[in-house]
């Protein structure tokens, strides 16, 4: 049963405008959302983080939200650059109980020229 | 900067050959993990450690092992390789309990013929 869903598996969106990746979430004691970024044939690499008491996290580009009653988080990219071309991981865990993280199969994003 | 080291970025094995994969961190980190990923199926969780000789089954331990005999030091064995462990290999680590990101590896391409 997938705890952590992407059911978009690729998005193209035109350079300067902006990209929302989505992602859903089953398991209601997800408390810690990831994002994580991977280029082919290199590791991912984080992006964003949000903790469950919070709905909105920003950093730079990237604003991740967090709606609690939908179970439902997305990733705001604007504006969209060319380098922003990758795969993108949705990941959730439970803190305290142990370290594991939950990803989503990923969405691969492409940005238009 | 965390660093995650992978012995091999690109292996090709035989049939039956026993096959080590091998990861090093260079933070510290208590927590390491193995992942596999595969088009369409994401990232799955093969195996994790929590601390030196402490080891935890992940989502698809068939067909693999582990090593933990350092902190630094996470090794993947596959006992007898077969042609469905083809795949993507990444190594992560995280340290527990206060930064819940896990910092990602280059991974190794596995192929088995």
């Amino acid at each position: 049963d997938q705890q952590v869903k992407q059911n978009s598996p690729s998005l193209s969106v035109q350079e300067g405008r902006i990209s929302i990746l989505n992602c859903d979430y089953t398991n209601s004691m997800f408390d810690y959302f990831l994002w994580y970024k991977k280029y082919p044939a290199e590791g991912p690499t984080f992006l964003i983080s949000i903790s469950s008491i919070k709905d909105k996290n920003e950093d730079g580009r990237f604003t991740v939200f967090l709606n609690k009653s939908a179970k439902h988080l997305s990733l705001h990219i604007v504006p969209s650059q060319p380098g922003d071309s990758a795969v993108y991981f949705c990941a959730a865990s439970v803190r305290n109980r142990d370290d594991k993280i939950i990803f989503g199969k990923g969405t691969r994003l492409h940005i238009l020229p | 900067d965390v660093k995650v080291t992978q012995s091999s970025r690109y292996l090709v094995k035989r049939t039956g050959e026993k096959v080590f994969l091998e990861c090093v961190q260079d933070m510290d980190h208590e927590n390491m993990f193995w992942y596999r990923q595969d088009p369409g199926l994401g990232l799955r969780l093969i195996y994790f450690s929590y601390d030196v000789k402490m080891k935890e089954k992940g989502d698809i331990p068939e067909g693999y092992s582990v090593s933990r005999e350092k902190k630094e030091r996470f090794s993947l064995i596959l006992e007898s390789a077969s042609t469905n462990q083809t795949s993507m290999y990444l190594c992560a680590s995280s340290l527990n309990p206060i930064v819940y990101e896990q910092y990602f590896g280059p991974g190794t391409r596995l192929t088995v013929t």
